[in-house]
């Protein structure tokens, strides 16, 4: 089965600075999605890559994915504190396993005023 | 209105209570899912329904049944429920057509089992 991998687990910064997120895939990603999550509450689709090199944005939110389909990154510009959450990958299964989705455990962000 | 709707949103029980948590969706889609979600452990699927007629067992099904009455709702249920089944659980909603389609997930119900 295909396992994601998410890095850092946690993440502290100061307002105003850029950080990036990793998710890595141990198979070819079909399709790659991210999520943010506020603690408690539902997960909002942010965006979706399948192309390599693929890159979108939302906002001050970029996100890429490697010319190999098994990386993505997630890069915020500025970082404000409604940044602040869990932010977690998503991909969706080939052929038979169509419709399925993984899922990384997640980076909790936390941005200091 | 919410896309996708789970009710309740907290639910405190005891030990070997039946329960059921029900999930709508207007998104119009075939593909319904339930999860849990506990601290370190991520997302788990729970059961999951390509169509009204087809009910598919998750990773963690035991314990759990659901039922898809219609495309729309998708319920799951507890029929005697224990204290590790405490968790967050997410109902989520994805389109059946071809290519990579994202899930579509609902704000969660949080059950605490006593």
């Amino acid at each position: 089965s295909q396992e994601l991998e998410q890095s850092p687990q946690s993440l502290i910064v100061q307002e105003g600075k850029n950080l990036t997120i990793n998710c890595t895939s141990s198979k070819t990603l079909y399709g790659l999605y991210w999520y943010k999550q506020k603690y408690g509450e539902g997960l909002i689709f942010l965006m979706m890559l399948q192309k390599g090199g693929e890159e979108k944005s939302h906002e001050k939110i970029t996100a890429k994915l490697d010319e190999k389909k098994q990386q993505s990154s997630l890069h915020i510009t500025a970082s404000q504190p409604s940044h602040a959450g869990i932010y977690l990958c998503g991909a969706s299964g080939h052929n038979t396993n169509a419709g399925k989705s993984t899922f990384g455990d997640g980076t909790t962000l936390t941005v200091k005023p | 209105d919410a896309d996708v709707t789970q009710t309740p949103r907290n639910r405190i029980t005891k030990t070997g209570k039946r329960i059921m948590l029900e999930c709508s969706q207007t998104k119009g889609h075939d593909r319904m899912y339930w999860y849990r979600q506990d601290p370190g452990l991520g997302l788990r699927l729970i059961y999951y329904s390509f169509d009204v007629k087809d009910i598919n067992k998750g990773e963690i099904s035991d314990g759990y049944s659901v039922s898809r009455q219609a495309q729309a709702k998708f319920s799951l249920s507890l029929e005697s429920a224990i204290p590790n089944q405490t968790a967050l659980y997410f109902c989520a909603t994805s389109d059946a057509k071809a290519g990579a389609q994202p899930q579509h997930f609902g704000d969660g119900t949080r059950l605490s089992i006593l």
